[in-house]
């Protein structure tokens, strides 16, 4: 079964406004990854968190952890047309590295 | 650097005919991975490749086989395809399993089967 559960599914936003999704996973991890994914493509990384680690950002990203809960976020902000893609979250346990389903984001220009 | 290489881009198979899926990767990566992404699904993983001479089952192994050729290549056989194995194929490649190391993946394989 799949360890990260992304929500929402499906997710649709103007230009400007900033988009969250949520990733949750049920067991403990060494880190947890956020990766995108364009239509038709591979998944590209685009930003890691480590389990002793709250809060993180990169550019236009912030991510969070929450380890009690089981659950991370992922925000983007100012978004861009150009951030239409998939999101996935991806959990490394020191076993294997499982993923979400994933969120589609969709930015109207 | 060509990344994570995978080949076929494409491919259309009839029931029963078999076929193998080839990735090479160029970083010197210890572990290199093979998923299955299915609309709606996720990325599904069907074996993975630790480290140069080990392999091992993921999630969703049944139908297929592995080969860890060397370190740079990691090739999918698919010894008598079924309708339940169209799906993207992605082959993807980490310095070093559980250490936080992020993932690169290939373009993927878009396999029909018929």
């Amino acid at each position: 079964s799949q360890q990260g559960e992304e929500d929402p599914q499906a997710l649709s936003i103007q230009e400007g406004e900033n988009a969250t999704m949520n990733c949750s996973y049920k067991t403990s991890i060494n880190n947890l990854q956020w990766y995108r994914q364009n239509s038709g493509r591979g998944l590209v990384h685009l930003i890691l968190i480590r389990s002793n680690e709250r809060e993180k950002h990169s550019g236009r990203l912030r991510v969070t952890l929450d380890t009690s809960k089981k659950s991370s976020s992922l925000l983007i902000t100012a978004s861009r047309a150009a951030d239409t893609a998939s999101y996935f979250c991806a959990t490394d346990d020191n076993n294997d590295m499982r993923f979400g389903a994933g969120t589609r984001l969709t930015v109207k220009p | 650097n060509a990344g994570v290489t995978q080949t076929p881009k494409f491919q259309v198979l009839k029931t029963g005919q078999s076929m193998t899926l080839q990735c090479a990767q160029d970083m010197n990566h210890n572990s290199m991975y093979w998923y299955r992404q299915d609309p709606g699904m996720g990325l599904r993983l069907i074996y993975y490749s630790a480290s140069e001479g080990t392999t091992d089952k993921g999630e969703v192994p049944n139908g297929y086989n592995v080969s860890r050729l060397n370190k740079r290549e990691f090739s999918l056989r698919l010894e008598s395809a079924a309708p339940s194995q169209t799906s993207v194929y992605f082959c993807a490649s980490f310095m070093d399993r559980g250490r936080g190391t992020e993932a690169f993946f290939g373009q993927g394989t878009r396999l029909t089967v018929v």
